[in-house]
C-alpha cells in the first residue's frame, strides 16, 4: 500500500541553524501539507501546497518557515533559523483529488530537537 | 469558530466494551470528519470519515455517529481490544483540499 515517508526520522539542531525536513508524497497525490505537533498536543496545521504554491499557510507558518517541491517526488520543510520552540514532530500528508478524497494520510514524522 | 472540541482526555474501557468520544464543533462550514488514530511514535493514521449528509457510518467495529443540528460527531469503538490503546483524534475540514482542524485527542487504553 502507497504510504507518505519523511525523512529524517529525529533530527537534532542548534538554535539558529537551517533545517530542512523531506517528505516523498504517495506518488499520485496532488495536495500536500505540513503539520506539526509539540509532545502531547494537539496536531497543528501549517500549510497546504498545491500545483506548486501555497494554497493556505497559517499563523505559526510565519518568514522563518518555506516549502518547496523541488522536484516532482520530493516535498520539504525549511525553517531558516530555528527557535527553541520550533521542538516538535512535524508530520506531512498528502491528498488525492478522487472520491472520498479528502482524506489526508500521513507520513511517520520528524522530531525536530532545537538544542 | 476554527476549534473542535474533544472529549474525555482520556478514557479506560474494559476488552470488549464499548469506547465513546465525542467532539463538538461551531463552524457550520466544515463537512468533512475524519478520526485519526495515533499510536507513539508513529503519524495520525486514518481510521473512518463522515460526510455530514448521512447520520452514521460504520466500518468493522468502528461507527461514527454523526447530529448536524447539534452540531457534533462520535466515535463509537465496539468490542474494544487491547491493540486498540491508542490517542484518538476528531478533525474537521472545510472544503476539498484544505486543512485539518484537529481537536485535542483522547488518550484510549483497553484493559484486558
Amino acid at each position: 500500500e502507497p504510504e507518505v515517508t519523511q525523512t529524517p526520522s529525529h533530527q537534532v539542531t542548534q538554535m539558529g541553524q537551517e533545517v530542512i525536513l523531506r517528505c516523498v508524497p504517495i506518488s499520485n497525490h496532488l495536495y500536500f501539507y505540513w503539520y506539526r505537533q509539540i509532545l502531547g498536543q494537539k496536531v497543528e496545521f501549517l500549510v497546504s501546497f498545491y500545483n506548486n504554491e501555497i494554497s493556505e499557510k497559517s499563523e505559526i507558518f510565519d518568514d522563518q518557515f518555506s516549502v518547496e517541491r523541488p522536484d516532482g517526488s520530493n516535498f520539504t520543510l525549511k525553517i531558516r533559523s530555528t527557535k527553541l520552540e520550533d521542538s516538535a514532530m512535524y508530520f506531512c500528508a498528502s491528498s488525492a483529488p478522487s472520491g472520498g478524497a479528502w482524506e489526508q494520510y500521513f507520513g511517520p514524522g520528524t522530531r525536530l530537537t532545537v538544542t | 469558530q476554527q476549534q473542535v472540541k474533544q472529549s474525555p482526555q482520556s478514557l479506560i474501557v474494559q476488552k470488549g466494551g464499548i469506547s465513546i468520544i465525542n467532539c463538538a464543533y461551531e463552524n457550520t462550514a466544515f463537512d468533512y470528519f475524519p478520526w485519526y488514530q495515533q499510536f507513539p511514535g508513529k503519524g495520525p493514521a486514518l481510521l473512518i470519515a463522515i460526510r455530514p449528509d448521512v447520520s452514521e457510518k460504520k466500518e468493522g467495529r468502528f461507527t461514527i455517529s454523526f447530529n448536524k443540528s447539534a452540531k457534533q460527531f462520535s466515535l463509537h469503538i465496539m468490542d474494544s481490544q487491547p491493540g486498540d490503546s491508542a490517542t484518538y483524534f476528531c478533525a474537521a475540514a472545510m472544503e476539498y483540499g484544505n486543512k485539518l482542524v484537529f481537536g485535542a485527542g483522547t488518550i484510549l487504553r483497553v484493559k484486558s
